[in-house]
């Protein structure tokens, strides 16, 4: 089945440095990917989401590109923020009529002064 | 102005109790989600609808029913509350269009 792995379960930074999140995806379709960030005690909202027309989607800073090839969505930012600071969340949804996300299990990511 | 809303926000049961989490949303959004979080299991799906009389079962919907009266409305019911089922619980509804989906604010349940 579908699947989206984030394999770093926390990311410990100093502030100014570049950031990377990592996700990967098993996907039999041509899925769309998605990132969530939630900060302590909110909800999760939306950050950003791959398109199809081969934008690279942008949002606080935040990037993130679609590659197809080697199945990723990585999450980049070029100069961390303190307020960077929470949880951040990669899905898939599969573009069906099952409306579902497959959710990543999570990368907890912490800036430091 | 907040288009999920969840009531309440913070409960404390008794086990074997029954429990009942509302979910509203002004989005318009056919489709509605229960989630619970836990630190270390990211975020569980337990029951979605795809409208007003409509729920399915997730991933994870055993102990839980769900209840969807409206298009506005979607509720989580515990009727025989666990200690294991102590969790934050987000409502979410979803534009089916986007494939995007929108969260409320969380209820943090407790059960003793």
């Amino acid at each position: 089945g579908d699947s989206v792995t984030q394999t770093e379960g926390l990311v410990t930074l100093t502030e100014g440095l570049p950031v990377m999140l990592n996700c990967t995806y098993q996907s039999t379709y041509s899925p769309f990917l998605f990132w969530y960030v939630q900060h302590l005690n909110e909800a999760p909202k939306l950050l950003l989401k791959s398109f199809t027309d081969n934008k690279r989607p942008e949002h606080q800073g935040f990037h993130a590109t679609l590659h197809k090839s080697s199945s990723s969505f990585h999450l980049q930012k070029s100069s961390a923020q303190l307020s960077d600071s929470a949880l951040y969340y990669c899905a898939l949804s599969e573009g069906d009529s099952n409306y579902q996300l497959i959710w990543g299990s999570g990368t907890k990511l912490i800036i430091k002064p | 102005e907040a288009a999920v809303t969840q009531s309440p926000r913070n409960k404390v049961a008794v086990t074997g109790g029954k429990v009942t989490l509302s979910c509203n949303q002004t989005n318009n959004h056919n489709n509605m989600y229960w989630y619970r979080q836990d630190t270390g299991h990211g975020l569980r799906l337990i029951h979605y609808s795809y409208g007003a009389g409509s729920t399915e079962k997730g991933d994870i919907p055993d102990g839980y029913k769900a209840s969807r009266p409206s298009q506005e409305n979607f509720s989580l019911i515990l009727e025989l509350a666990t200690p294991s089922q102590t969790s934050v619980y987000f409502c979410a509804s979803g534009a089916p269009v986007l494939y995007e989906q929108y969260f409320g604010p969380g209820t943090r349940l407790t059960v003793l």
